[in-house]
């Protein structure tokens, strides 16, 4: 079974700083099937990109996903007010479909 | 636009059967394309998938090895909705609950959550 890992736990930046969050799988994912979740508190998880790198519906082009194999980056450009949050990454290509433990950005 | 409406007791106790429904609007149960899930959260456990049941010319279902033995999911096509059972829970099933809609096992559309608390 995949299990993966994100790093760091927290990552304390102020608004308009760029953030940069890291998803590792213990094997390979299939054809990048990585994607990106944001949760705030009392909220149920929201789809921010799929497949590695494609944005779902809706969500800003400050987001943005990258990697392949086991290593994956969730990069936002430019940290909004509302982009404060837990971010979590999950594979989508196998069964099972794990999650990793998240990561938190919070305000500096 | 997709919205996912739960329901069910928010308390169960132990050894009973926790019951969950999610009504589906704007997409049906029956979809050739999506899957419909249940993942739920813990602090020790964190997001885990349940399982989840789509129909491909017959319905079919998956779980997660963890609650195999004791969990169910239909569809009801009569009430354009899903259910989720999950039997002999304890203390450990205690959970916020989300039903989810699963596109190529990318959760895009979730429900609102609920909190299932296992107690006596």
């Amino acid at each position: 079974d995949i299990v993966l890992t994100q790093s760091p736990v927290t990552l304390s930046l102020s608004p308009g700083e760029r953030a940069t969050l890291s998803c590792r799988a213990s094997q390979s994912v299939s054809s990048g099937y990585l994607a990106w979740y944001q949760q705030k508190p009392g909220q149920a998880p929201r789809l921010l990109i799929y497949g590695a790198s494609s944005r779902a519906t809706g969500i800003p082009d400050r987001f943005s996903g990258s990697g392949s194999g086991t290593d994956f980056t969730l990069t936002i450009s430019r940290l909004e007010p509302e982009d404060f949050a837990v971010y979590y990454c999950q594979q989508h290509s196998y069964s099972l479909f794990p999650f990793g433990p998240g990561t938190r950005v919070d305000v500096k | 636009q997709v919205q996912l409406q739960q329901s069910g007791p928010g308390l169960v106790k132990p050894s009973q059967t926790l019951s969950l429904a999610c009504a589906i609007s704007g997409d049906t149960v029956s979809s050739n394309i999506a899957a419909w899930a249940w993942i739920r959260q813990s602090p020790s456990r964190g997001l885990e998938w349940l399982g989840r049941t789509f129909y491909r010319s017959k319905w079919n279902n998956e779980y997660a090895a963890s609650v195999r033995s004791r969990i169910t999911i239909n569809p009801d096509t009569s009430k354009n909705q899903f259910s989720l059972q999950l039997n002999s829970v304890t203390p450990e099933d205690t959970a916020v609950y989300f039903c989810a809609r699963d596109i190529s096992a990318r959760f895009d559309y979730w429900g609102p959550g609920a909190l299932v608390t296992v107690s006596s």
